[in-house]
């Protein structure tokens, strides 16, 4: 199993441009989730699913936008890049959405917005 | 939201037990105690969770208070590889949205 995988692993963006931060599972885990955290700061939540067609907004999703086609996807768009946005992005995922799951957490990109 | 507070930092030596403490006062009666840790430049990794009685794993142990209001972490015996990032959250065992909201966890220095 490769677990959470995340790409890219570093990116660099200017103001206003758009793109996509890349998060796969291979655990068949129904629940997936994105995180920001910011520099001596705990994660934040982005976004999260349930399950394949469905999403809903966590703390900060403004600015974010995510779709969920299949189980093993979860991508997040950056829709017009921001400064306030540069931040460290992990994306998770867990069997269920049962508070005693365990979460697995992806190596993070390093997103950096000029 | 129930939350959780912890000391910013915390030093340890080298092979010596590590207690880290967690205050949760607010835990409803289904919420799960895990903790998670963040090693430098990672992603958060799964320590440790419990309930109610205390649990044992191969990294560490955790001791929860029968009032459930508060949590020790016990790494047995600290290595240079544990120093970290430890959060303590609580995770919601009812329906809907499953959220680990972390805090700004515990820094750990392992001193040689």
């Amino acid at each position: 199993n490769a677990g959470v995988t995340q790409t890219p692993k570093f990116q660099v963006l200017k103001t206003g441009q758009s793109m996509t931060l890349q998060c796969a599972q291979d655990m068949n885990h129904e629940y997936m989730s994105w995180y920001r955290q910011d520099p001596g700061m705990g994660l934040r939540l982005i976004h999260y699913s349930v399950g394949a067609g469905i999403t809903d907004q966590g703390e900060v999703p403004n600015g974010y936008n995510v779709s969920r086609s299949t189980t093993e996807d979860f991508p997040l768009r950056l829709l017009s890049a921001a400064p306030s946005q540069t931040s460290v992005y992990f994306c998770a995922s867990s069997y269920s959405i049962s508070g005693v799951d365990t979460q697995y957490f992806g190596p993070g990109t390093r997103l950096t917005v000029l | 939201d129930a939350k959780t507070t912890q000391p910013n930092s915390m030093e340890s030596n080298e092979e010596e037990p590590v207690h880290l403490p967690c205050n949760h006062s607010t835990i409803s009666g289904t919420d799960y105690i895990h903790w998670y840790r963040q090693l430098p430049s990672q992603g958060p990794e799964y320590v440790i969770h419990g309930l109610t009685s205390n649990v044992n794993n191969r990294m560490a142990s955790l001791a929860i208070a029968e009032d459930r209001k508060s949590s020790t972490l016990i790494l047995h015996r600290a290595t240079l590889r544990d120093a970290a990032v430890y959060y303590c959250i609580l995770g919601y065992s009812g329906a809907g949205s499953y959220q680990l909201t972390f805090g700004k966890g515990t820094k750990l220095s392992v001193i040689p």
